[in-house]
């Protein structure tokens, strides 16, 4: 069964810090990867698509990986903001047959001053 | 382009009633999604669209869910009758091609709560 595991399923850091969030996931066959960010009563909006021979891919202070091999990726955010107190989600696609989007539950960061 | 559309924003009805929901995708974009998002289960994609035409419907809930699109700048979901475990924060998305490479497109959702 495709699945996506996010970790951790929430998470407090200071302004100014760096944090990584974690993806790991069970999908076959792999297609990409992609990271949202979802503020509080907002439409997730897109960070990153990650495909197979990707391995580090930046948006900012966005930097997400990529372990195809591992089946893991993360999400790294350096200095981080108030503006980043959000949900991260991890979305996959396969393409065996149909597209297939599995998404994880996200995770929830917030940013103390 | 003002992105992705929808309406109501909020829609509180009771158990048994039909809920109509409304999306106008960005100008030019093929595909289509309909997603649901609750606490308890995440984001959940119901159905796509691409080119007008249902492609996966696989994420319908039950007979109760049907959505339309009649034309390339408007779509519909529709629940009836409406029951409060379909309470959840409902999303349109688009975007230029299928569900594959590229970047979808949130709108702001409609929360809907059925008492």
């Amino acid at each position: 069964k495709n699945q996506v595991e996010q970790s951790p399923q929430s998470l407090i850091i200071l302004e100014g810090k760096n944090c990584t969030l974690q993806c790991n996931y069970t999908v076959s066959p792999f297609s990409n990867l992609r990271w949202y960010k979802q503020d509080t009563g907002r439409g997730p909006v897109s960070l990153t698509i990650m495909t197979f021979s990707e391995n580090t891919k930046s948006n900012g202070r966005y930097t997400a990986t990529l372990d195809a091999d591992t089946k893991q990726s993360s999400l790294h955010i350096t200095a981080s903001q108030l503006s980043d107190s959000a949900s991260y989600i991890c979305v996959v696609l396969s393409n065996f047959g149909n597209e297939k989007l599995t998404f994880g539950t996200g995770t929830r960061l917030t940013i103390i001053p | 382009d003002a992105g992705v559309i929808q309406s109501p924003r909020h829609e509180v009805t009771e158990m048994g009633q039909e809920v109509t929901l409304r999306c106008k995708p960005i100008s030019g974009h093929n595909s289509l999604f309909w997603y649901r998002q609750t606490m308890m289960r995440g984001l959940e994609l119901l159905i796509y669209f691409n080119n007008n035409v249902p492609i996966d419907d696989s994420g319908m809930p039950e007979d109760r869910f049907s959505a339309k699109m009649p034309n390339a700048s408007f779509s519909t979901l529709k629940i009836q009758p409406s029951e409060p475990r379909d309470s959840a924060v409902y999303f349109c998305a688009s975007s230029l091609d299928a569900a594959g490479t590229d970047t979808q497109y949130f709108g702001p959702g409609t929360r809907l709560t059925v008492l």
